[in-house]
């Protein structure tokens, strides 16, 4: 069965950095774009970055442009998400979540999704 | 970016009535080159994250119960639970990925 799960949340001052792992498993990992999507506590879902199945291509949501990079590592089945200069309003649950359609060079519905790793950037 | 606006926030629904939801776009998210509407939805229960119900617009996920169903086109969509169970108690989200961003509606909750 599909798995996902991530690590590497915590606490971080503001102006710090993180990097998010997430271990896929149940899948071939190398066939599917995947996505990081985040939660800010008791608010709704904001997609933040895709990379596509053979790490070919990357797009990002504005809010986290030029400070966020995803990356994949098809060897290892893990999807990363590195976090440089965070900011109070990048507090949230970080999902990893896989594309719908394998082999696609756009972005789909999400099918699997992780339980999520809190990032809680705060002084 | 395309804004997704969900109707209502908030909805109590009778066990075994039905439930209906709204998500509507700020711009048409229907591919004309396939006839595909580019839109999923997806619940979400309390410390769970979000399940994939329904995508291209109105087909269901595997697993998925029929009493979800989802109807629309162009920019006005429809989630539709025709008997509510305990269980369906949730947060849903509308989603389009027709364009980038892909953008989530704000979230409509379901109560009994």
């Amino acid at each position: 069965q599909v798995q996902l799960a991530e690590s590497g949340g915590g606490v971080v001052q503001p102006g710090r950095s993180l990097r998010l792992s997430c271990a896929a498993s149940g899948f071939t990992f190398s066939k599917y774009a995947m996505h990081w999507v985040r939660q800010a506590p008791g608010k709704g879902l904001e997609w933040v970055a895709i990379i596509w199945y053979d790490g070919s291509n990357e797009l990002y949501a504005d809010s986290v442009k030029g400070r966020f990079t995803i990356s994949r590592d098809n060897s290892k089945n893990t999807l990363y998400l590195q976090m440089n200069s965070l900011r109070a309003e990048d507090t949230a649950v970080y999902y990893c979540a896989r594309d719908g359609l394998r082999d696609s060079s756009w972005h789909y519905h999400l099918d699997y999704w992780g339980q999520g790793t809190l990032v809680t950037a705060s002084s | 970016d395309i804004v997704m606006t969900q109707s209502p926030d908030s909805l109590a629904v009778s066990l075994g009535e039905r439930a209906t939801i709204n998500c509507k776009s700020s711009q048409s998210i229907l591919y004309s080159s396939n006839n595909k509407n580019y839109l999923g939805w997806y619940q979400q229960k309390p410390g769970q994250p979000p399940k994939l119900l329904i995508y291209w617009a109105s087909t269901r996920e595997s697993g998925v119960p029929d009493r979800f169903s989802g109807s629309g086109s162009e920019t006005d969509f429809t989630l539709t639970i025709s008997s509510l169970q305990v269980e369906d108690v949730a947060i849903y989200y509308c989603q389009q990925y027709f364009s980038t961003p892909p953008t989530f509606g704000q979230g409509t909750k379901v109560e009994i």
